[in-house]
């Protein structure tokens, strides 16, 4: 157990609707990392957030978002699903202070299937 | 951060040591070497990391050429649940507080066999 909780563990919905997946961190961490793996694409970062404010960006689409609330937890949102957006959906978060291991720490992942 | 060059697959038969390479000829001095794995659709687990001196943990080896262009990954008794693709990523540590993403490339796929 990681300490990173991700919900909802397997999410179905219909394209063109809009879902918020959720990550707790470990305690204390003050980064998130959203992450997308999807079969033909492997994992990719999407986006990453540090104390409530965005601090790097990746493949992230513009018909997603996300936010990292005060009490740290974060949402990613994704909007005007299509079939290529079914993936794994991950979140990880790094030790508070960046301490000298870097190690991010994964969820078990969100699931979304668009049919 | 620095590319990196993994073989797509490889077998291991279940007690042998398994030997994962990774090519990473542009990694810059300030860049460290990590591996991390995923078991089945798993969350990636952090296994070892290292910059210049070879590291060892309860998981693994890890082994760095001296010029640091590049490692081997070593799982010194690989059993069935070793079975995983496992990724090797070369990545610079913040220089602030906020910590850097890591970039996944394809990994190699190990498949541990009885």
């Amino acid at each position: 157990d990681s300490g990173v909780t991700q919900t909802p563990k397997h999410l179905i919905t219909a394209t063109g609707q809009r879902v918020t997946l959720r990550c707790s961190p470990r305690s204390g961490d003050l980064s998130v990392y959203w992450y997308q793996q999807s079969l033909d694409q492997g994992l990719q970062f999407l986006i990453q957030y540090y104390n409530g404010e965005e601090r790097a960006k990746g493949n992230i689409l513009e018909r997603f978002s996300a936010q990292q609330f005060p009490d740290l937890h974060s949402e990613l949102n994704l909007s005007s699903l299509e079939l290529g957006d079914s993936a794994l959906y991950f979140c990880a978060s790094s030790e508070q202070g960046g301490s000298l291991s870097g190690e991010l720490f994964f969820g078990e992942g969100s699931r979304l299937t668009v049919l | 951060d620095a590319k990196t060059t993994q073989p797509p697959s490889m077998d291991c038969a279940e007690g042998r040591a398994a030997n994962l390479p990774c090519n990473h000829s542009t990694i810059s001095g300030n860049e460290y070497v990590y591996w991390y794995r995923q078991i089945h659709s798993q969350g990636p687990q952090y296994i070892i990391h290292g910059l210049k001196n070879n590291e060892t943990n309860e998981m693994a080896s890890l082994i760095i050429t001296e010029d640091r262009k590049s490692s081997t990954l070593i799982l010194p008794h690989a059993t069935l649940r070793d079975t995983a693709v496992y990724y090797c990523i070369v990545r610079a540590l913040s220089a602030n507080q906020a910590g850097t993403a890591l970039i996944f490339g394809k990994g190699t796929t190990l498949s541990v066999s009885s």
